[in-house]
């Protein structure tokens, strides 16, 4: 069975630093990996999808990496702002039927003035 | 605007008052998903649908059932709700289910169910 785990649970920068977010899964035959934002109140922003056969996907200041055999996920965040401030979930697809996603638990990140 | 959109947003109720939430979604995905999220368990798929007519379990359906009769529609039905059904949902839209074509998610705002 696939588990997904998030590491640090909850994470309080000041503004301007880079930060790295983890995420690790139990069994690496995975199709591709997810990550979303969750702002309270609202649903899930998906932010980078990474393909199995890739190993890092950037958009703007957000720079996601996936390494399948050690079944892990890094999400770095550049020169962090206030508005980066929410909850960071990462998610795998683990079939190839049913788009069936496992999500961690999140990372609550909090980013300081 | 591309959107998937649930209602209620906020619910009230009492346990075995039957109960439809509602998702729609105006891109044309073929597959749908529902999940709950509760503290400590993160967030579980419900029920999905691949396409019109066909629908399949995720991990937790027990006490729900869906149906997929148009496209753009996918409810969620609570036929008997009970307390352990208070939880917050969501409903997800993808273009396809393929993994060929590693489309990502996207969620809609979520409902808040509280069974009383």
């Amino acid at each position: 069975k696939q588990e997904v785990t998030q590491i640090p649970a909850a994470l309080s920068v000041p503004e301007g630093e880079n930060l790295v977010l983890n995420c690790s899964f139990t069994d690496s035959a995975i199709y591709n990996l997810q990550w979303f934002r969750q702002d309270p109140g609202k649903g899930l922003t998906s932010l980078l999808l990474i393909q199995s056969s890739q190993r890092e996907q950037t958009s703007g200041r957000l720079n996601a990496s996936l390494d399948k055999s050690s079944g892990r996920s890094t999400l770095y965040i550049a020169a962090s702002q206030p508005g980066d401030s929410a909850t960071y979930l990462c998610a795998v697809r683990r079939g190839n039927a049913g788009n069936m996603l496992t999500f961690g638990g999140g990372t609550r990140l909090m980013v300081k003035p | 605007e591309a959107q998937v959109t649930q209602n209620p947003r906020y619910l009230i109720t009492v346990t075995g008052k039957k109960l439809t939430v509602t998702c729609s979604q105006n891109m044309n995905h073929e597959y749908m998903s529902w999940y709950r999220q509760d503290p400590g368990l993160g967030l579980r798929q419900i029920y999905y649908s691949m396409n019109v007519e066909v629908t399949d379990k995720g991990d937790v359906p027990e006490g729900y059932k869906v149906s997929r009769k148009e496209k753009r529609n996918f409810p969620l039905i609570l036929e008997s709700p009970s307390p352990n059904q208070t939880s917050l949902y969501f409903c997800a839209s993808s273009l396809s289910f393929r993994p060929e074509g590693n489309q990502p998610q996207h969620f809609g705002d979520g409902t808040r169910l509280s069974i009383l």
